[in-house]
């Protein structure tokens, strides 16, 4: 079946511009997951939906940083006023529920974002 | 907090010659661990995954054993063959919480010379 898909593959953009960072996760996975890769600080977990529940943003790197999940599928990350230091692949993954025999992580291609 | 160390790389070996990649970890509860592979120019890919103490994950001929005593997840392979060549990144999760985010290690780059 379709993996987590996500998009845009490649961002470049201007520092101090918005960015919107799309996921798709694999239909039917309840919990969805927020990631950054970059050279300086490896992987890096930002946040975090499970259902309805309220996510857990405790990664978030500053208040620049948001993200919704619509519906319980879709979810979008939002970079606002955007820095150089922003420069990195977002990961975006998708699981069954995190406390089930089944847990496994399934990870998109990511969005490699270059501010300029 | 949570943590991973795994060794730094590169780590640079010949086709056939044997891998060990260490991993240690610091956490709270008891946590499910797992090593994660990215190829050149692919997604993250889990490669194998251990839930609870003295169980050993395999895959595509690696394997890691979940050793409470020395909070450890090594990775191992006997034979590394130039398709090996790739990132390896150890990681927990720690089910107990309120969350089940990955915690990573910095990665390990392998390149493996035919």
């Amino acid at each position: 079946g379709a993996g987590v898909s996500q998009s845009p593959s490649n961002k470049v953009t201007e520092k101090g511009k918005d960015v919107e960072l799309r996921c798709d996760p694999i239909s039917g996975h309840t919990a969805l997951y927020w990631y950054r890769q970059s050279l300086g600080q490896g992987l890096e977990f930002l946040i975090y939906f499970q259902g309805n529940s309220a996510p857990d943003k405790s990664g978030l790197p500053s208040d620049r940083f948001s993200a919704e999940r619509t519906g319980g599928s879709v979810s979008t990350l939002t970079i606002q006023r955007t820095q150089q230091e922003d420069s990195a692949v977002y990961l975006c993954a998708s699981s069954l529920d995190p406390g089930g025999p089944a847990y496994e992580q399934y990870f998109g291609p990511g969005t490699r974002l270059t501010v300029t | 907090g949570n943590s991973v160390t795994q060794m730094e790389g590169p780590v640079t070996l010949s086709e056939e010659a044997f891998l060990t990649i260490n991993c240690t970890y610091t956490a709270t509860g008891y946590p499910s661990l797992f090593w994660y592979v990215q190829y050149p120019g692919e997604g993250l890919q889990l490669l194998l995954k251990a839930t609870k103490a003295d169980d050993k994950g395999s895959n595509k001929g690696f394997e890691a054993t979940y050793r409470k005593e020395t909070t450890s997840f090594h990775l191992e392979k006997g034979s590394v063959q130039v398709s090996d060549s790739a990132v390896y990144f150890c990681a927990l999760s720690d089910l107990g919480g309120s969350q089940g985010n990955l915690i990573f290690g910095k990665g390990t780059k392998l390149s493996v010379k035919p």
